[in-house]
């Protein structure tokens, strides 16, 4: 089992739709982070939290550190959204990747 | 654009070859890290260099060597690879804990 799993693995929308993908893991942690990953390869950090709450533009990311939980949300979606989201875990002297949630949001 | 720059983008190479790869960052970040995306697989983690100093190997067979000369540069030196070594290999660099990425070198081992 893998300690870091995200629910769902794959995810269709209609444009404008709100999108949740969910993170738990089973190890204990210093920080998390939601990245994101285009076809071809690339990838681009969206957040990193250890606590709380962050939003930038029209992606929110939240944390609960007890139950070892954090959601990415993504508010009136679109379609440049479509990508892999990857949650990844940093240990103490490592980092734990989730397999990815891949997103496709349709115009 | 992130300003991790890798090079080549694309790599073949048989399984006697040496080759390296090479990662680039001027963004004044102190860490650097190599990854590797198989298909179908989780990201893993490689290496870490902490100003220069190489702080996390994750049971990385010896065929990988990385090499950090200075902190703004990052190789990984390639020999003997097995097939199953083809995958995507990305670069990151950070400085206070949010890590940019590079575009990755897509590896291939004939």
């Amino acid at each position: 089992k893998n300690e870091v799993e995200q629910s769902p693995q794959n995810l269709t929308a209609q444009e404008g739709e709100f999108i949740t993908i969910n993170c738990s893991y089973s190890v204990g942690i210093s920080a998390l982070h939601w990245l994101q990953q285009h076809p071809g390869g690339g990838i681009v950090s969206l957040f990193m939290l250890s606590s709380g709450k962050k939003k930038h533009g029209r992606l929110i990311a939240t944390i609960n550190i007890q139950e070892k939980h954090s959601s990415l949300h993504i508010t009136a979606s679109h379609p440049r959204d479509s990508a892999v989201y990857i949650c990844a875990v940093r240990l103490s002297d490592d980092m734990r990747f989730g397999a990815g949630t891949r997103l496709t949001v349709k115009p | 654009e992130t300003g991790v720059t890798q090079t080549p983008r694309h790599l073949v190479m048989g399984m006697t070859n040496k080759k390296s790869l090479k990662c680039e960052q001027h963004l004044g970040h102190n860490a650097m890290y190599w990854y590797k995306q198989s298909a179908k697989k989780p990201l893993e983690l490689m290496f870490v260099y902490n100003f220069k100093e190489q702080t996390e190997n994750n049971s990385v067979p010896s065929r990988f060597s990385p090499e950090c000369p200075n902190s703004s540069h990052l190789f990984l030196h390639l020999h003997t690879l097995q097939p199953e070594d083809s995958a995507l290999y990305l670069c990151a660099s950070s400085l206070r804990g949010t890590q940019y990425f590079g575009p990755g070198t897509r590896l291939t081992v004939l």
